[in-house]
């Protein structure tokens, strides 16, 4: 099976800087994404990371390191429109489709 | 707007009433999926399908519930004689063959009363 895990919540300030850790365990590792999901809306992609090490694009970043079932994703120059869901989430393995397997999101709220 | 479309957007229904959702995912994506959302939860896989092939369900797909996609383009799911528990957000995402990524609708929210 797979299993993931992400913190429940989280708070920063306007301006600075977040990281959004996930562990997971997989039987066969096939990429990792990051969604950003705002309350009531669909999960937006944010990430894909399928190799080692971190890919920036613009303020966020993700990064992964396959040995240690880990991944962040990091939020620089925090915005009050940031606050959001940030989802975790790997495929099944050894299956074509690729149905994703989510971990339970980390709520984060900006403060001014 | 990622370009699929769900509708409709909110539901409200008695106990025991049938309910069916439709999604429109984007036009050159061949593969659909359905997932259910429930409050401070992550999306739970429902079924996929592959054009109007439905390959694969999950085991919280009970006989109560039924996808279809007949012709390889929009899909619906239904609900028969709709339970409390089934109070949800039900997101339809698409992807092409190629691509890795899925890109979800706006979903549709169940409420059961």
């Amino acid at each position: 099976g797979q299993n993931i895990d992400q913190p429940t919540e989280m708070t920063a300030t306007e301006g600075a800087i977040v990281q959004i850790n996930c562990t997971y365990q997989t039987s066969g590792f096939n990429g990792l994404f990051w969604y950003q999901q705002h309350a009531g809306e669909a999960p937006t992609f944010l990430s894909y990371n399928v190799l080692d090490g971190l890919e920036e694009k613009g303020r966020f970043s993700s990064f992964l390191s396959r040995s240690k079932g880990y991944s962040y994703l990091l939020l620089k120059e925090l915005q009050m429109k940031d606050s959001a869901s940030y989802l975790c989430a790997v495929p099944k393995p050894n299956n074509a489709g690729n149905m994703l397997t989510f971990g339970g999101g980390t709520r984060l709220m900006v403060k001014p | 707007d990622t370009g699929v479309s769900q509708d409709p957007r909110h539901k409200i229904t008695k106990r025991g009433q049938n309910v069916t959702f439709r999604c429109d995912p984007i036009s050159e994506h061949n593969r659909l999926y359905w997932y259910r959302q429930t409050l401070g939860q992550g999306p739970e896989f429902l079924t996929y399908f592959q054009n109007e092939a439905q390959l694969e369900k999950s085991r919280l797909l009970s006989d109560r519930f039924s996808a279809e996609r007949p012709k390889g383009s929009f899909s619906t799911l239904e609900i028969q004689r709709t339970e409390q528990g089934d109070s949800a957000m039900y997101l339809c995402a698409s992807r092409r063959v190629a691509g890795e990524t899925q890109y979800f609708g706006p979903g549709t929210r169940l409420l059961v009363l």
